[in-house]
């Protein structure tokens, strides 16, 4: 069964930071891009941003270009990403993408970001 | 970033049929966009019922249908089901970067 699982999700101050993690199985992870979205309470979905099957190449959406950052560890079936600089306006369920043609999704993490 | 644009919102009646567009600021839509349609009902994870403009996955009922239709992207849907009510995202991408459309209710009534 194919899963993707993701955490490190919580409450955090604006200006703060927090590392998400997303764990797959079930599927040959690194043959694949992975991808993050969010989406805000009550909102739509938001790509992020994704990286290709080694790492190489990443690209990002301009809204968070500069204050987040993607990588993944194959060995480990993971995919991260580090948001710096957070905004009260990035509260949203983040949660990763993989697959040949967007097949699996996790579940997410929330992260709200409140003083 | 490209700006995707879908109806927000959109009625069909049990059995009927009902076309939705997905549109990008940067011109027509093409192939090359490798358009996604993702159905998402309340409380659960989007599934994606559609990839590269008019793939199927194995779980992706016969009556969704896709398409490119005058210059935009487009999700069919003949003889709908209550069970179809749900927010459709489309996603264009870029050469690497996506864009989602900023979805479309559809309400089966």
């Amino acid at each position: 069964e194919v899963q993707l699982v993701e955490s490190g999700g919580g409450l955090v101050q604006p200006g703060g930071s927090l590392r998400l993690s997303c764990a797959a199985s079930g599927f040959t992870f690194s043959k694949f891009w992975m991808t993050w979205v969010r989406q805000a309470p009550g909102k739509g979905l938001e790509w992020l941003a994704n990286i290709n099957q080694d790492g190489s190449v990443k690209f990002y959406a301009d809204s968070v270009k500069g204050r987040f950052s993607i990588s993944r560890d194959n060995a480990k079936n993971s995919v991260y990403l580090q948001m710096n600089s957070l905004r009260v306006e990035d509260t949203a369920v983040y949660s990763c993408e993989g697959g040949a043609a967007a097949d699996f999704w996790g579940q997410g993490t929330l992260v709200t970001v409140s003083s | 970033q490209a700006v995707v644009t879908q109806e927000p919102s959109l009625t069909v009646s049990p059995g009927g049929t009902v076309t939705l567009t997905c549109g990008s600021s940067t011109g027509t839509v093409t192939s090359g966009h490798y358009t996604y349609w993702l159905q998402q009902k309340p409380g659960q994870v989007p599934r994606t019922l559609i990839y590269d403009t008019s793939n199927k996955h194995s779980w992706t009922p016969a009556r969704f249908s896709g398409s490119l239709l005058g210059g935009k992207a487009a999700l069919t849907l003949s003889g709908a089901q209550p069970e179809d009510e749900a927010d459709y995202y489309c996603l264009l991408t870029y050469s690497g970067p996506w864009v989602f459309g900023g979805g479309t209710k559809l309400t089966v009534l």
